[in-house]
């Protein structure tokens, strides 16, 4: 079958630097995605990797290991608004396959 | 359009009952894919479309689950006798080609089923 494991749930405080995991074990594996969802609203894209290494975009950066079937999402400068749920998201054939999402709580 | 558009934003209906859900994604995306999404969980895939053809529906739970894309455009969820289980909010995300890296979602569905 197809899986993506990440942490539940992360607690961090406003202005700090968080990391939510995602280990992956899917078929057809062209990339790792990652997407940020509030409560009640739509996910929306925040990266993609789909070679090894670190991918920078702003605060938010993201990594991907092939071999070890590993990626992550690193959050820095936390601001209250990053509270939310983080999903990774594996690209395998064409189409996107969801981790059970990572509940970021950022308090003062 | 601008995004992706979804109606209706709520439907509550009753077990049994026959339900269609729309999605109009954004003008120009050739891919075109619907998820099933419940409280806690993350997205759960239920069919791609390339152009007009459902390119991938494996994740259809069974065969009271069809969706359509005559046009290329435009695409609707059927879901025939429906049961308490399908309540969930159905996303709809499209994209400007194979390779699904970013999708872009609606807003979604919320469907009951009482």
């Amino acid at each position: 079958g197809q899986s993506l494991e990440q942490p539940s749930e992360v607690t961090a405080v406003e202005g700090a630097i968080v990391q939510i995991n995602c280990t992956y074990q899917t078929s057809g594996f062209y990339g790792l995605s990652w997407y940020q969802q509030h409560d009640g609203g739509a996910p929306t894209f925040l990266s993609y990797n789909a070679l090894d290494g670190l991918e920078e975009t702003g605060r938010f950066s993201s990594f991907l290991s092939r071999s070890d079937s590993y990626g992550y999402l690193l959050l820095q400068e936390l601001q209250m608004k990053d509270s939310a749920s983080y999903f990774c998201a594996s690209d395998s054939s064409y189409k996107l396959i969801f981790g059970s999402g990572t509940r970021l709580l950022v308090r003062p | 359009g601008a995004g992706v558009s979804q109606t209706p934003s709520n439907k509550v209906t009753e077990k049994g009952k026959y339900v269609e859900l729309r999605c109009d994604p954004i003008s120009g995306h050739t891919a075109l894919y619907w998820y099933r999404q419940s409280l806690g969980q993350g997205p759960e895939f239920l069919i791609y479309f390339q152009g007009t053809g459902a390119a991938d529906d494996s994740g259809l739970p069974n065969d009271r689950f069809f969706a359509v894309r005559p046009e290329g455009s435009v695409s609707t969820l059927k879901i025939q006798r429906t049961e308490r289980g399908d309540s969930a909010v159905y996303l709809c995300a499209s994209s400007s080609g194979p390779g699904a890296g970013e999708l872009f979602f609606g807003e979604g569905s919320r469907l009951t089923v009482l």
